[in-house]
């Protein structure tokens, strides 16, 4: 089955650049999705078609994508940016959804 | 206001059944494409089941048989009708719009709209 890669944590202190990376096979071939879920909270969309911010979404977020990786970057990461990243990309066939096992940011 | 609303979780007993709604407000649910997610304490998202808008329904594998998809269009509401219940069903499970992307990066569907979830809990 389709699988996306993220790695478990990230950390840096607040100011610095996180980077939040995803892969998978089929990334040439489909967007890529970043999700935010703060603790307790529903996920909340925050790049979407690799690269785009929905109304709401701060500026220092920003997604891109090359090959098989995709990767968010926040710039100048906030105390409030600390939670959990998944990524998600549609899959080539069929009607399943995949997500990544998502990446855990800490910010202090 | 575009919103989705979970309820009908609860603590059940393994072996029971128990049917989550998502009720939907500011879109019409029988025009969209939309899934149950799950998340198990302390562990990632999962998706659960599909619904689409002609009424084909898809599920996980870990779901397949026991779980069932469905909606009410005059009550504007998705369910989720959870069968034969077994300790690892226990998650918070969210409701989710999807919405299409098109483009040369590829087009796709994802998840636009979520609800807050419901937690349900199977335990003896």
């Amino acid at each position: 089955s389709y699988e996306l890669t993220q790695p478990p944590s990230v950390s840096v202190s607040p100011g610095q650049t996180a980077r939040v990376t995803c892969s998978g096979d089929a990334l040439p071939k489909k967007y890529v999705y970043w999700y935010q879920q703060k603790s307790g909270q529903a996920p909340v969309l925050v790049i979407y078609e690799d690269s785009k911010r929905p109304s709401g979404i701060p500026e220092r977020f920003s997604g891109a994508r090359s090959g098989t990786m995709a990767t968010l970057t926040i710039s100048g990461a906030q105390v409030e940016d600390e939670a959990d990243y998944y990524c998600y990309s549609p899959v080539t066939s069929g009607n399943e959804r995949v997500f990544g096992g998502g990446t855990k940011l800490t910010v202090l | 206001e575009v919103q989705l609303v979970e309820s009908g979780g609860g603590l059940i007993q393994p072996g029971g059944s128990l049917r989550l709604s998502c009720a939907a407000s500011g879109f019409p649910v029988r025009s969209n494409y939309m899934s149950w997610v799950r998340q198990a304490p302390g562990k990632g998202l999962e998706w659960v089941s599909l619904l689409h808008s002609g009424l084909s329904a898809y599920y996980a594998d870990s779901v397949q048989g026991r779980f069932t998809i469905s909606r009410d269009n005059s009550k504007n509401t998705l369910y989720l009708q959870m069968n034969s219940l077994r300790v690892e069903d226990t998650a918070v499970y969210y409701c989710a719009r999807e919405g299409y992307s098109y483009g040369l990066g590829g087009s796709g569907w994802y998840f636009d709209l979520w609800g807050r979830g419901t937690l349900v809990t199977v335990s003896s």
